[in-house]
């Protein structure tokens, strides 16, 4: 079956503005991760989704927000970005939330903030 | 709070040698899940195992093998007979019941032919 698919793979942003990244997850799958990834900090835990309900959040400022639709494609968006926003965003799912299950990640977007 | 410690930040070796990446785990919880990814040069972490806390038996995969001991937090992995097809960043990871999963820096591998 499909993996998990995200889109935009590549984008070039300036400072100020606003992105919104896609994540459809493996057929089944109701929980939604997403992580950034950057060489000095490694990979950092945003947020998951699951229902449709923000579950758990990471430390990352107001400007990150996310949703999951009903069909559990999740989106991520990004306000107001700067230049340390430059990351590889990967998203991740599982059948469910919570204790079980192995994440299943995306080939991530790839953003570069200008 | 979580920490994964993931001491060797790269390793070089030459194909066949037998490797061995370090992963220390730390955590207030006693009960926690722990994990290995795999990222190749693509981008995509790949899944390579996951143990339980309470289940400390090691587990053998093909060429893979992991040795978890809960008494000094380390979850250590093997790689036997490397082939430069191992060559990527492997991250050591874990997480609780709240499904917030934590990753170490990760230690880039090179295996050379």
């Amino acid at each position: 079956k499909a993996g998990v698919t995200q889109t935009p793979r590549y984008l070039i942003k300036t400072r100020g503005q606003q992105v919104t990244l896609s994540c459809s997850p493996i057929s089944g799958h109701r929980s939604v991760s997403w992580y950034q990834q950057t060489p000095g900090q490694g990979l950092q835990f945003l947020f998951e989704y699951f229902s449709e309900t923000q579950r758990n959040k990471g430390n990352f400022p107001g400007r990150f927000s996310g949703r999951q639709f009903s069909n559990s494609r999740s989106e991520m968006n990004v306000s107001t970005l700067e230049l340390g926003d430059s990351a590889l965003y990967l998203c991740a799912s599982r059948l469910e939330s919570g204790y079980t299950g192995e994440l299943f990640f995306g080939e991530g977007s790839r953003l570069t903030v200008l | 709070a979580q920490k994964v410690t993931q001491a060797q930040t790269e390793i070089s070796v030459v194909e066949k040698e037998d490797v061995t990446l370090d992963c220390v785990y730390e955590t207030r919880d006693t009960t926690y899940y722990l994990f290995w990814y795999k990222q190749p040069p693509s981008g995509e972490l790949v899944f390579l195992i996951r143990r339980n806390s309470f289940d400390e038996q090691n587990e053998i995969s093909g060429r893979y093998s992991w040795n978890f001991q809960k008494s000094t937090s380390s979850f250590n992995f093997t790689i036997t007979a490397s082939q430069v097809v191992d060559s990527a960043v492997y991250f050591c990871g874990g997480g609780t019941n709240a499904g917030k999963s934590t990753f170490g820096d990760g230690t880039t591998l090179t295996v050379k032919p």
